[in-house]
């Protein structure tokens, strides 16, 4: 099984900062996902990514596959208290899929 | 409204004494699974099935049964369950499973405790 692993584990910010989070693995995926989770609640779909190289943006997210299609990253510029969650990502591999270790974002104001 | 349901939210049982968490979906998806989440673990994939009498393991699949009679529901079981079972379990659905992944719809979760 591939492994994911997501950096930073926990970040705390202050509302307008700009933070980067990583998500990398020895392995090719197919494609890559990243969900949000708020307490309490299930982990809700932000984007897929699929080619390498790609580059997604949604609001102030912007979401990148790496070329090689072993990595990703989320970043979010100007963040707000409303970003506030753990962010998964997660890749195919075949007819699973297998997520990150998280990353639990807080955003102060 | 679609959604995925969970039954029940909360659960705390004994060793041993065998439980079903039910799941449902309204959204005629092909594709069901369980997922465990344990802290510093993220989430982890029990057990999956691709269509009506189709499952197959997933990377944490020891301790669990499951089955898929109807395409709508996939209860997951816990025969003897214990301790180190005790976790917050998801369902979830999706269209389909391919090269391409689909969205994957999550219920809201059933925290389970095994004493």
């Amino acid at each position: 099984t591939q492994l994911l692993e997501q950096s930073p584990q926990f970040l705390s910010i202050q509302e307008g900062e700009n933070l980067t989070v990583y998500c990398n693995s020895s392995s090719v995926f197919s494609s890559l996902q990243w969900y949000r989770q708020e307490p309490g609640e299930g982990p809700v779909l932000l984007v897929t990514v699929v080619t390498g190289g790609e580059v997604k943006k949604l609001k102030r997210l912007t979401f990148q596959f790496g070329d090689a299609r072993k990595d990703s990253s989320l970043h979010i510029t100007a963040a707000q208290p409303g970003d506030t969650g753990l962010y998964l990502c997660a890749g195919a591999e075949g007819n699973k899929l297998i997520f990150g270790t998280g990353t639990r974002l807080q955003v102060f104001p | 409204e679609a959604q995925v349901t969970q039954n029940p939210r909360y659960l705390i049982t004994v060793t041993g004494k065998k439980l079903t968490v039910t799941c449902s979906q309204n959204m005629n998806h092909e594709y069901m699974s369980w997922y465990r989440q344990d802290p510093g673990l993220g989430l982890r994939q029990i057990y999956y099935s691709m269509n009506v009498e189709v499952t197959d393991k997933g990377d944490v699949p020891e301790g669990y049964k499951v089955s898929r009679k109807e395409k709508r529901n996939f209860p997951l079981i816990l025969e003897s369950p214990s301790p180190n079972q005790t976790s917050l379990y998801f369902c979830a659905s999706s269209l389909k499973a391919g090269r391409v992944y689909y969205e994957q719809y999550f219920g809201p979760g059933t925290r389970l405790t095994v004493t």
